[in-house]
Protein backbone atom coordinates (compact mmCIF):
# COMPACT_ATOMS: atom_id res chain seq x y z
CA UNK A 1 0.00 0.00 0.00
CA UNK A 2 1.37 3.29 -1.21
CA UNK A 3 0.67 5.63 1.68
CA UNK A 4 2.68 8.81 -0.27
CA UNK A 5 2.72 8.64 -4.23
CA UNK A 6 4.05 10.94 -6.59
CA UNK A 7 2.12 10.03 -9.93
CA UNK A 8 4.28 11.83 -12.29
CA UNK A 9 7.66 10.19 -12.64
CA UNK A 10 9.35 12.63 -14.70
CA UNK A 11 8.95 16.73 -15.40
CA UNK A 12 10.78 18.85 -17.56
CA UNK A 13 10.89 22.43 -17.39
CA UNK A 14 12.46 25.45 -18.97
CA UNK A 15 14.73 27.35 -17.24
CA UNK A 16 13.54 30.44 -15.58
CA UNK A 17 9.93 28.82 -15.74
CA UNK A 18 8.30 27.33 -12.35
CA UNK A 19 8.50 23.67 -11.68
CA UNK A 20 5.08 22.07 -10.12
CA UNK A 21 5.82 18.86 -8.43
CA UNK A 22 2.86 17.26 -6.97
CA UNK A 23 2.37 14.32 -4.11
CA UNK A 24 -0.81 13.02 -2.90
CA UNK A 25 -0.92 11.00 0.80
CA UNK A 26 -3.84 8.34 2.02
CA UNK A 27 -2.42 8.72 5.66
CA UNK A 28 -4.51 10.52 7.63
CA UNK A 29 -2.43 10.41 10.65
CA UNK A 30 0.54 12.52 9.30
CA UNK A 31 1.17 15.78 10.14
CA UNK A 32 4.45 16.57 9.15
CA UNK A 33 6.06 16.94 5.66
CA UNK A 34 9.33 17.22 3.63
CA UNK A 35 10.48 17.21 0.46
CA UNK A 36 14.16 15.85 -0.49
CA UNK A 37 16.10 16.48 -3.37
CA UNK A 38 18.46 13.41 -4.63
CA UNK A 39 21.31 12.87 -6.69
CA UNK A 40 22.23 9.38 -8.29
CA UNK A 41 24.45 7.43 -5.82
CA UNK A 42 23.79 10.09 -3.24
CA UNK A 43 21.81 10.16 -0.40
CA UNK A 44 18.25 13.09 -0.32
CA UNK A 45 19.19 16.24 0.58
CA UNK A 46 16.66 18.07 2.64
CA UNK A 47 15.15 21.37 1.10
CA UNK A 48 12.05 22.13 2.59
CA UNK A 49 8.99 20.57 4.55
CA UNK A 50 5.66 21.84 6.40
CA UNK A 51 3.70 21.03 9.33
CA UNK A 52 0.01 19.92 8.74
CA UNK A 53 -1.17 23.24 10.86
CA UNK A 54 0.26 25.20 8.03
CA UNK A 55 -1.42 25.53 4.35
CA UNK A 56 2.25 27.45 3.24
CA UNK A 57 5.57 27.37 3.38
CA UNK A 58 8.20 29.42 1.37
CA UNK A 59 12.06 29.33 1.23
CA UNK A 60 13.66 31.48 -1.24
CA UNK A 61 12.61 30.10 -5.03
CA UNK A 62 11.25 26.95 -2.65
CA UNK A 63 7.73 27.04 -1.61
CA UNK A 64 5.60 24.14 -0.63
CA UNK A 65 1.61 24.01 -0.43
CA UNK A 66 -0.64 21.67 2.00
CA UNK A 67 -4.12 20.98 1.28
CA UNK A 68 -4.99 18.79 3.63
CA UNK A 69 -8.61 17.98 2.74
CA UNK A 70 -7.47 17.07 -1.00
CA UNK A 71 -4.73 14.94 1.30
CA UNK A 72 -2.58 16.81 -1.30
CA UNK A 73 0.84 18.95 -1.27
CA UNK A 74 3.08 20.42 -3.76
CA UNK A 75 6.25 21.70 -4.68
CA UNK A 76 6.83 24.91 -6.43
CA UNK A 77 10.44 25.65 -7.47
CA UNK A 78 10.36 29.68 -9.09
CA UNK A 79 12.44 30.45 -11.32
CA UNK A 80 13.75 27.11 -12.08
CA UNK A 81 17.62 26.64 -12.72
CA UNK A 82 19.32 23.98 -14.47
CA UNK A 83 21.14 23.12 -11.47
CA UNK A 84 17.80 21.83 -9.76
CA UNK A 85 17.73 18.86 -11.97
CA UNK A 86 17.41 16.31 -10.02
CA UNK A 87 15.24 13.24 -8.37
CA UNK A 88 12.24 14.72 -5.70
CA UNK A 89 10.86 12.87 -3.43
CA UNK A 90 8.23 13.78 -0.63
CA UNK A 91 8.13 12.17 2.38
CA UNK A 92 5.66 12.42 5.30
CA UNK A 93 5.82 11.59 8.91
CA UNK A 94 3.41 11.09 12.30
CA UNK A 95 4.94 13.69 14.28
CA UNK A 96 6.80 16.60 13.74
CA UNK A 97 10.73 17.32 14.55
CA UNK A 98 9.82 18.06 17.97
CA UNK A 99 8.36 14.36 18.36
CA UNK A 100 9.92 10.60 18.76
CA UNK A 101 8.66 9.49 15.58
CA UNK A 102 10.53 12.10 13.77
CA UNK A 103 12.69 10.38 11.16
CA UNK A 104 10.41 7.16 10.44
CA UNK A 105 9.50 9.07 6.88
CA UNK A 106 6.56 7.42 4.44
CA UNK A 107 8.50 8.71 0.83
CA UNK A 108 6.78 8.93 -2.62
CA UNK A 109 8.38 6.97 -5.27
CA UNK A 110 9.83 10.63 -6.83
CA UNK A 111 9.72 12.38 -9.45
CA UNK A 112 12.73 13.22 -12.49
CA UNK A 113 13.19 16.71 -12.91
CA UNK A 114 15.05 18.16 -15.75
CA UNK A 115 15.45 21.92 -16.09
CA UNK A 116 16.41 22.46 -19.47
CA UNK A 117 18.86 25.72 -20.50
CA UNK B 1 26.97 21.75 9.37
CA UNK B 2 26.18 18.47 10.26
CA UNK B 3 27.52 15.33 8.14
CA UNK B 4 26.63 11.85 8.20
CA UNK B 5 29.04 9.44 6.71
CA UNK B 6 28.59 6.44 5.17
CA UNK B 7 30.82 3.61 4.66
CA UNK B 8 31.53 1.59 2.17
CA UNK B 9 30.01 3.62 -0.60
CA UNK B 10 29.72 0.59 -3.15
CA UNK B 11 30.27 -2.84 -2.43
CA UNK B 12 30.29 -6.24 -3.96
CA UNK B 13 30.34 -9.36 -2.22
CA UNK B 14 29.34 -13.28 -2.93
CA UNK B 15 26.36 -14.93 -2.24
CA UNK B 16 26.44 -16.15 1.02
CA UNK B 17 29.05 -13.59 2.61
CA UNK B 18 28.31 -11.19 4.81
CA UNK B 19 28.45 -7.77 4.54
CA UNK B 20 28.97 -4.46 7.13
CA UNK B 21 27.59 -1.00 6.25
CA UNK B 22 28.96 1.83 9.03
CA UNK B 23 26.87 4.83 9.20
CA UNK B 24 28.62 7.79 11.25
CA UNK B 25 27.60 11.09 12.55
CA UNK B 26 30.50 13.26 12.23
CA UNK B 27 29.88 16.46 14.16
CA UNK B 28 26.58 15.70 16.15
CA UNK B 29 25.37 13.18 19.02
CA UNK B 30 22.92 10.68 16.87
CA UNK B 31 20.40 9.23 19.13
CA UNK B 32 18.64 7.76 16.70
CA UNK B 33 19.54 6.59 12.87
CA UNK B 34 17.21 5.05 10.34
CA UNK B 35 18.16 2.36 7.66
CA UNK B 36 16.26 2.54 4.48
CA UNK B 37 16.80 0.67 1.36
CA UNK B 38 16.15 1.93 -2.45
CA UNK B 39 15.63 -0.37 -5.29
CA UNK B 40 15.68 1.15 -8.55
CA UNK B 41 12.95 3.20 -9.62
CA UNK B 42 11.57 2.92 -6.54
CA UNK B 43 10.85 4.95 -3.39
CA UNK B 44 13.59 4.59 0.07
CA UNK B 45 12.01 2.09 2.19
CA UNK B 46 12.01 2.42 5.80
CA UNK B 47 14.12 -0.85 7.20
CA UNK B 48 14.66 -0.31 11.07
CA UNK B 49 15.12 2.31 13.88
CA UNK B 50 18.10 2.20 15.36
CA UNK B 51 18.22 3.67 19.02
CA UNK B 52 21.62 3.96 20.92
CA UNK B 53 22.02 1.57 23.36
CA UNK B 54 19.07 -0.43 22.62
CA UNK B 55 17.49 -2.94 20.41
CA UNK B 56 16.64 -1.38 16.91
CA UNK B 57 12.85 -1.31 15.93
CA UNK B 58 12.29 -3.64 12.49
CA UNK B 59 9.35 -2.37 9.68
CA UNK B 60 6.84 -5.34 9.36
CA UNK B 61 8.35 -7.82 6.68
CA UNK B 62 12.11 -6.68 7.40
CA UNK B 63 14.12 -9.74 8.55
CA UNK B 64 16.12 -8.55 11.80
CA UNK B 65 18.24 -11.68 11.82
CA UNK B 66 19.17 -11.39 8.20
CA UNK B 67 20.01 -7.65 8.46
CA UNK B 68 21.93 -6.95 11.95
CA UNK B 69 21.60 -3.53 13.18
CA UNK B 70 24.00 -2.24 16.37
CA UNK B 71 23.89 1.19 17.58
CA UNK B 72 26.85 0.93 19.90
CA UNK B 73 28.01 4.65 20.37
CA UNK B 74 26.22 7.68 19.93
CA UNK B 75 27.88 8.39 16.15
CA UNK B 76 28.18 5.31 14.65
CA UNK B 77 25.31 2.98 13.60
CA UNK B 78 25.93 -0.72 11.77
CA UNK B 79 23.86 -2.16 9.13
CA UNK B 80 24.62 -6.37 8.88
CA UNK B 81 23.90 -8.07 5.91
CA UNK B 82 23.87 -11.46 6.89
CA UNK B 83 24.41 -14.33 4.16
CA UNK B 84 23.86 -12.06 1.18
CA UNK B 85 21.89 -13.41 -1.42
CA UNK B 86 21.27 -11.41 -5.19
CA UNK B 87 17.94 -10.34 -4.28
CA UNK B 88 19.64 -8.70 -1.23
CA UNK B 89 21.26 -6.08 -4.10
CA UNK B 90 20.00 -2.85 -3.30
CA UNK B 91 20.96 0.69 -2.09
CA UNK B 92 21.11 1.28 1.71
CA UNK B 93 20.77 4.77 3.00
CA UNK B 94 21.33 5.63 6.60
CA UNK B 95 19.70 9.07 8.23
CA UNK B 96 20.12 10.30 11.63
CA UNK B 97 19.03 12.80 13.85
CA UNK B 98 21.00 14.64 16.94
CA UNK B 99 19.40 14.80 20.42
CA UNK B 100 17.42 18.70 20.43
CA UNK B 101 13.70 18.63 19.72
CA UNK B 102 13.81 20.81 16.45
CA UNK B 103 17.28 18.60 15.46
CA UNK B 104 16.99 18.07 11.51
CA UNK B 105 17.44 15.01 9.76
CA UNK B 106 20.60 14.18 8.27
CA UNK B 107 21.16 11.10 5.06
CA UNK B 108 24.43 9.15 4.58
CA UNK B 109 25.27 9.37 0.72
CA UNK B 110 24.68 5.72 0.72
CA UNK B 111 26.10 2.19 0.05
CA UNK B 112 25.34 0.21 -3.14
CA UNK B 113 25.34 -3.32 -2.57
CA UNK B 114 26.02 -5.61 -5.27
CA UNK B 115 25.36 -9.61 -4.68
CA UNK B 116 26.96 -12.00 -7.24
Amino acid sequence: DQQVKQNSPSLSVQEGRISILNCDYTNSMFDYFLWYKKYPAEGPTFLISISSIKDKNEDGRFTVFLNKSAKHLSLHIVPSQPGDSAVYFCAASVGNAGGTSYGKLTFGQGTILTVHP
Amino acid sequence: GAVVSQHPSWVICKSGTSVKIECRSLDFQATTMFWYRQFPKQSLMLMATSNEGSKATYEQGVEKDKFLINHASLTLSTLTVTSAHPEDSSFYICSARGRGLDSPLHFGNGTRLTVT
